[in-house]
């Protein structure tokens, strides 16, 4: 079983639309979570972190995670063309009560925002 | 701050031959780490280092390829002999502490021929 598993994609929604990725880890040691952004050619850009179980709302994204379900997700509302990207999902595994520095990436999904 | 810098941006070389790719982490971050990216194996951590001591280098493919941090503003990738496939783009990142967010340099692209 991989570390961290997202579905590929690619992902097609219109414009307006919600946009909706998922990702789940197998490590239940892991204690922060992240969703990087990253357009073609380019390096992966930090958009969410979260560390605790709930919502966390950032302007047009949510980032919603639930340990006990290892689930970490993240919503964009009014994707718009800009949005198309890859999304990675990437968790950070901490083990034997200290912080352990590993963060691990997700495949990422492909999203495509069409007009 | 002027982030992750990283050099050179693109590198082709031949088969065989030694490459080194460089990085600069965002002043005042512990935590640098060298990722390799393919169409493949996606986005794999290669090693990590905190307050330049490796920590965790299993993500290293073989004994072709090191690193090192001589300092905390400078680490170095070496890959010696290169096989066309270690061609991919080699990200270096750093991190502020651990369990924290990773910021990413711009990525070297190298092409082994």
């Amino acid at each position: 079983q991989k570390e961290v598993e997202q579905n590929s994609g690619p992902l097609s929604v219109p414009e307006g639309a919600i946009a909706s990725l998922n990702c789940t880890y197998s490590d239940r040691g892991s204690q922060s979570f992240f969703w990087y952004r990253q357009y073609s050619g380019k390096s992966p850009e930090l958009i969410m972190s979260i560390y605790s179980n709930g919502d966390k709302e950032d302007g047009r994204f949510t980032a919603q995670l639930n340990k006990a379900s290892q689930y970490v997700s993240l919503l964009i509302r009014d994707s718009q063309p800009s949005d198309s990207a890859t999304y990675l999902c990437a968790v950070n595994v901490r083990r034997g009560g200290t912080s352990y520095g590993k963060l691990t990436f997700g495949q990422g999904t492909i999203l495509t925002v069409h007009p | 701050d002027a982030g992750v810098i990283q050099s050179p941006r693109h590198e082709v070389t031949e088969m065989g031959q030694e490459v080194t790719l460089r990085c600069k982490p965002i002043s005042g971050h512990d935590y640098l780490f060298w990722y390799r990216q393919t169409m493949m194996r996606g986005l794999e951590l290669l090693i990590y280092f905190n307050n330049n001591v490796p920590i965790d280098d299993s993500g290293m493919p073989e004994d072709r390829f090191s690193a090192k941090m001589p300092n905390a503003s400078f680490s170095t990738l070496k890959i010696q002999p290169s096989e066309p496939r270690d061609s991919a783009v080699y990200f270096c990142a750093s991190s502020t502490l651990a369990g924290g967010p990773a910021y990413f340099g711009a990525g070297t692209r190298l092409s082994v021929l």
